[in-house]
């Protein structure tokens, strides 16, 4: 069964204190790994999409990377504006129709 | 400007009532979703849409149809509702199926079934 785990739940940091949130999958085949940000009471945003092990995207004080078997979002330097649940989902070859399988989310709040 | 609408924001309902969410995209879209997150803040999908081609996860009852008058909307009908139903719905829309064609959410719906 496909299945993505995210580690923390949950991830407080100070403003200014860098570090990474993980995302571990188990698919039958990757077509993609996807980032989300959820704000309370929104819908997710998107962030980021890769494809390959290797790939890595930059945003902002984000950038994602991805392995064969995980991906990290690595948060430099976070404002408290960061804090947010992040949420990590794949999209796997042979699914129906785009649909995204997701993790529970890592939430992330950064004191100022 | 808003891309994925849904209305209402809140539904408040007792068990055993027959209830609607609507989902509208202004985005030219031609996929379209439902996605259920309960209260572990876990996100699953419900269906997908595309093309008048519907896909049905098989875990959802037969009691949730989705209805879909045009390209742009996708409605959720949920019939005889029961307390596990109370949950955020989400609508997305994408165009295409493919990781290149990143999907859009909604603000949700926070269902309350008491």
């Amino acid at each position: 069964e496909d299945q993505v785990t995210q580690s923390p739940e949950a991830l407080r940091l100070q403003e200014g204190e860098s570090s990474s949130l993980n995302c571990s999958y188990t698919v039958s085949g990757l077509r993609g790994l996807f980032w989300y940000r959820q704000d309370p009471g929104k819908g997710p945003e998107f962030l980021f999409t890769l494809y390959s092990a290797g790939e890595e995207k930059e945003k902002e004080r984000l950038k994602a990377t991805l392995t064969k078997k995980e991906s990290f979002l690595h948060i430099t330097a976070p404002k408290p504006e960061d804090s947010a649940t992040y949420l990590c989902a794949v999209q796997v070859y042979g699914g129906s129709q785009g649909n995204l399988i997701f993790g529970k989310g890592t939430k992330l709040s950064v004191k100022p | 400007d808003t891309a994925v609408s849904q209305t209402p924001k809140y539904l408040v309902t007792q068990m055993g009532n027959d209830k609607s969410i609507k989902c509208e995209q202004n985005l030219g879209h031609d996929t379209m979703y439902w996605y259920k997150q309960d209260s572990k803040k876990f996100l699953k999908i419900m269906f997908s849409y595309n093309n008048k081609e519907l896909i049905i996860n098989e875990t959802v009852p037969n009691r949730f149809s989705p209805k879909s008058p045009d390209k742009a909307h996708l409605n959720l009908h949920i019939n005889s509702l029961e307390l596990g139903d109370s949950a955020v719905y989400f609508c997305a829309s994408s165009q295409g199926t493919t990781p290149y064609n990143e999907q859009f959410f909604g603000p949700g719906t926070r269902l309350t079934v008491l």
